[in-house]
């Protein structure tokens, strides 16, 4: 079955940097698009940044552009998310999630299957 | 951007009725070419990560049951729950795929009268 676990997350003081990471099983993780959804607390669903299957294209929220790197690792079936400069209002739980196959007729863009996430508190 | 508004922001239904949710977005997600709906809606329940519930605006996700509907076009969107069941009890977030960014509504959270 499809499974996505998230790691990494943490207490950080504001201005440092953290790297969250998403171990993934049950499927080709090199056949599909993966993502970085956060959600803080009390509030909604944000999705943060995506990456295609060959890491040929990335995609951002403008919230984190230039703050936040998504990259993976398809040998090892993980997805990662390097935060620099946190903030507190990046304080949420991160949840990885699988997105959409990547091929040439995809437009089905959801989110089908997600980790239990990762919380990350920005504070001094 | 499209910005997607759900209504309300939380209901309070009995057990065994019907419970409706709105989603309005910024712009049309109706694809002309294809005449498809991009629009998705899920469901979390309290400590829990979102699950996908329906796309292409109606389409149920394998194993939601038939009591989740979705209907609309254009710009306005419901989700129904025709009998409300106990373990309905969550937040649902619609979300458009239009184009990027791809965004969620803020939430309807549905409780239990």
């Amino acid at each position: 079955q499809v499974q996505l676990v998230e790691s990494g997350g943490g207490l950080v003081k504001p201005g440092g940097s953290l790297r969250l990471s998403c171990a993934a099983s049950g499927f080709t993780f090199s056949d599909y698009y993966v993502s970085w959804i956060r959600q803080a607390p009390g509030e909604g669903l944000e999705l943060l940044s995506y990456i295609s299957s060959r890491s040929t294209y990335t995609k951002y929220a403008d919230s984190v552009k230039g703050r936040f790197t998504i990259s993976r690792d398809n040998a090892k079936n993980s997805l990662f998310l390097q935060m620099h400069s946190l903030r507190a209002e990046d304080t949420a739980v991160y949840y990885c999630a699988r997105g959409w196959r990547d091929y040439s007729g995809s437009n089905l863009r959801v989110f089908d299957y997600w980790g239990q996430g990762t919380l990350v508190t920005v504070s001094s | 951007d499209i910005v997607m508004t759900q209504s309300p922001d939380s209901l309070a239904v009995s057990l065994g009725e019907k419970a409706t949710i709105n989603c309005k977005s910024s712009q049309s997600v109706l694809y002309s070419s294809n005449n498809n709906n991009y629009l998705a809606w899920y469901q979390q329940k309290p400590r829990q990560p979102p699950k996908l519930l329906i796309y292409w605006a109606s389409t149920r996700e394998s194993g939601v049951p038939d009591r989740f509907s979705g209907s609309g076009s254009g710009t306005d969107f419901t989700l129904t729950i025709s009998s409300l069941q106990a373990e309905d009890v969550a937040v649902y977030y619609c979300q458009h795929y239009y184009s990027p960014p791809y965004t969620f509504g803020q939430g309807t959270k549905l409780e239990i009268k």
